[in-house]
This record gives structure tokens, C-alpha cells and sequence, in this order.
């Protein structure tokens, strides 16, 4: 089964950091681009951040621009976001998403079920 | 970035009736060269993740019923449902991919049982 599984949500305090994972399965994960989209609560999507197939490129929505990264590790199938400097307006719902196709652009068929994070003190 | 602006904000459709949700963009996300449109859709019910419906503004993605369509092309975009059935009570979302990595979507679309 294609399966995406997000982790490491929780409680942060104001600029704290957390890092998130998302741990693929049931495709070949090295050759797909992937994102991340979060959604605040009760509010809609918005794309934070994506990555190529190699890691080759690397993008950022300006609202996180500086203090979040993208990252994955293909030989353990798992993609990440380190999230520096947190706000209370990072409060959201994070999803990991997959390209459909393997040469984008392209829409997101895959998401995982999400992790989420709150920036509370 | 592209802007989409969906309408209307939320929409009440009886059992069985047509429901249409429009999605327009403040630029064209029309590409010429493949004359494709970068244009999705997805559905999202309570506590669950986004579902892709419709990409290409008109292709619908595998296992989707056939009674989700998508249509239009440049600026102008509709999803149309034909007949509503009780599980397509969600809010549905319009995405632009022509701009990557500035990926937008449109603000959702509340759909509910008149």
C-alpha cells in the first residue's frame, strides 16, 4: 500500500524548533519530488516547502523562509522539516505530499494523514 | 504568486442535484507549449488529509467517481458534482502547480446537504 506517516508534532513554546518526519512506503520513494502543506485550524492549505527527487532543489514558502528546512534521506525512505524560530502563526496541521508524477510540476496524488504542531507557551 | 479565488464560500445542494464550485486564477495557468492547464482539485472531509479529485483542471485521478468532473481552461475553472451524494459533504480546494515551487490554493469550498 502507498503509505505516507507523518511524526514529531507536539506542544513548542515560542521560538522553539521541532523536527518532523514522514516515513514513506509502498512506492519508490527516491523518485518523486515531495512537499510539505500545512493547515492552520479551521483554516485552508498552504504550501511550505518542497524538494526534489535528488535533493537537487530546494524551495520555501516566503512565510518560512530562514527558519524552516526541507530535507530527506532516500535510502531510509523518509522526508523531513526542520522548523527553527517558531511562531504562533506555525500552528497547523503538517501534511507530507507527494508529486504524482516523477517530472513535475505537477498535483499532489499521496498525503499522509499529518502531524500536528502548536506554538504555545 | 497566483492568487485563486473560489466561489462561493460554501454551498448547500439537495440529494441527487448538480453542485458547481468555480475556482479562478489572477493569472493564466495555462501552459502553451502542452496546452495543459496546472490546475487540481481535492476534497477534504473532517480529519482527514486532502484527496486528489481532478488534475489537468479536467482528468480525474483513479478510484474518483465519475460523477466529479473538472472543466475550463486559462483563468476560469469549475468543479462540477452531477448528482450529490451524502459523502461528498467536504470542503474542496483548487490548487495552481504553474508557478512551482510557489504552489497556491484557493481558500475551499464548503459543500452541504440542503
Amino acid at each position: 500500500e502507498v503509505q505516507l506517516v507523518e511524526s514529531g508534532g507536539g506542544l513548542v513554546k515560542p521560538g522553539g524548533s521541532v523536527r518532523l518526519s514522514c516515513e514513506a512506503s509502498g512506492f519508490s520513494f527516491s523518485d518523486y519530488n515531495m512537499n510539505w502543506v500545512r493547515q492552520a485550524p479551521g483554516k485552508g492549505l498552504e504550501w511550505v516547502s518542497s524538494i526534489s527527487s535528488s535533493s537537487l532543489y530546494i524551495h520555501h514558502a516566503d512565510s518560512v523562509k530562514g527558519r524552516f528546512t526541507i530535507s530527506r534521506d532516500n535510502a531510509r525512505n523518509s522526508l523531513f522539516l526542520q522548523m527553527h524560530s517558531l511562531r504562533a502563526e506555525d500552528t497547523a496541521v503538517y501534511y507530507c505530499a507527494r508529486d504524482r508524477i516523477q517530472w513535475g510540476p505537477d498535483a499532489f496524488d499521496i498525503w499522509g494523514q499529518g502531524t500536528m504542531v502548536t506554538v504555545s507557551s | 504568486d497566483i492568487v485563486m479565488t473560489q466561489s462561493p464560500d460554501s454551498l448547500a445542494v439537495s440529494l441527487g442535484e448538480r453542485a458547481t464550485i468555480n475556482c479562478k486564477s489572477s493569472q493564466s495557468v495555462l501552459y502553451s507549449s502542452n496546452n495543459k492547464n496546472f490546475l487540481a482539485w481535492y476534497q477534504q472531509k473532517p480529519g482527514q488529509p486532502p484527496k486528489l479529485l481532478i488534475y489537468w483542471a479536467s482528468s480525474r485521478e483513479s478510484g474518483v467517481p465519475d460523477r466529479f468532473s473538472g472543466s475550463g481552461s486559462g483563468t476560469d475553472f469549475t468543479l462540477t458534482i452531477s448528482s450529490l451524494q451524502a459523502e461528498d459533504v467536504a470542503v474542496y480546494y483548487c490548487q495552481q502547480y504553474y508557478t512551482p515551487p510557489s504552489i497556491t490554493f484557493g481558500q475551499g469550498t464548503r459543500l452541504e446537504i440542503k
